[in-house]
């Protein structure tokens, strides 16, 4: 399967606590993209990365929540001190703009439920 | 402001029939583009179909095409022969070329298909 994994596919955590969703893309894709999603909502954009650059972050994200690709490769987001607001499917999505659209192409989620 | 306006929260359509969900957009730079993703109730994002804001034609990929207005910055989706698997949640996204290149995507459209 070379599509985009992401794990955890669920989280179960109680509020303060840290967690950390990791994204790995389409391997000959150079941009990433975290988005989270609401219940009945669409997608909320919260960063992408153009290799290891972090070339855009959402001003909706706080000082909370901190993302990394450190090798252009796989990505991590992580959310210190939870609360219960940032329960969401936080999804991970990767692109290529060589050739092609530049459509994202989407993991299955990770769930994050906070207590 | 809403970049992406889809103004149908729900939408019902007979088996085999034809169905047009509604996406305006905005933005002032003149290059963009426009893509359709479907989300069944499984979660994954499926991409349906792209309209590059040059591209003369409108596009077309087997029972979806997209009827694309540029003065009135609209990109209705069309399902034509509507099947049963087409029940899912359908959003509209814009990528801007000159602001950045995150995906903007809309609320959403929930639609079923009624045998």
């Amino acid at each position: 399967d070379t599509g985009v994994s992401q794990n955890p596919r669920h989280k179960i955590t109680k509020r303060g606590q840290n967690v950390t969703f990791r994204c790995d893309p389409i391997s000959e894709h150079n941009r990433l993209y975290w988005y989270r999603q609401t219940l009945g909502q669409g997608p909320e954009f919260l960063t992408y990365f153009q290799n290891e650059a972090q070339l855009e972050k959402s001003r909706l994200l706080s000082d909370r929540f901190s993302a990394e690709r450190p090798k252009g490769s796989f990505s991590t987001l992580e959310i210190q001190r939870t609360e219960q607001g940032d329960s969401a499917m936080y999804l991970c999505a990767s692109s290529s703009m060589t050739g092609g659209t530049g459509e994202l192409f989407f993991g299955e989620g990770s769930r994050l439920t906070v207590l | 402001a809403q970049k992406i306006t889809q103004t149908q929260p729900g939408m019902f359509v007979q088996e085999k029939e034809a169905v047009t969900l509604d996406c305006t957009y905005d933005t002032s730079d003149p290059s963009y583009g426009l893509f359709w993703y479907k989300q069944p109730s499984s979660g994954e994002m499926i991409f349906l179909i792209y309209q590059g804001s040059y591209d003369q034609q409108n596009a077309t990929e087997g029972r979806y095409s997209l009827n694309f207005q540029k003065a009135r910055k609209s990109a209705n989706l069309v399902i034509s022969a509507s099947q049963l698997g087409d029940s899912a949640m359908y959003f509209c996204a814009m990528r801007e070329s000159n602001y950045g290149q995150n995906f903007v995507f809309g609320p959403g459209t929930r639609l079923s298909v009624l045998p």
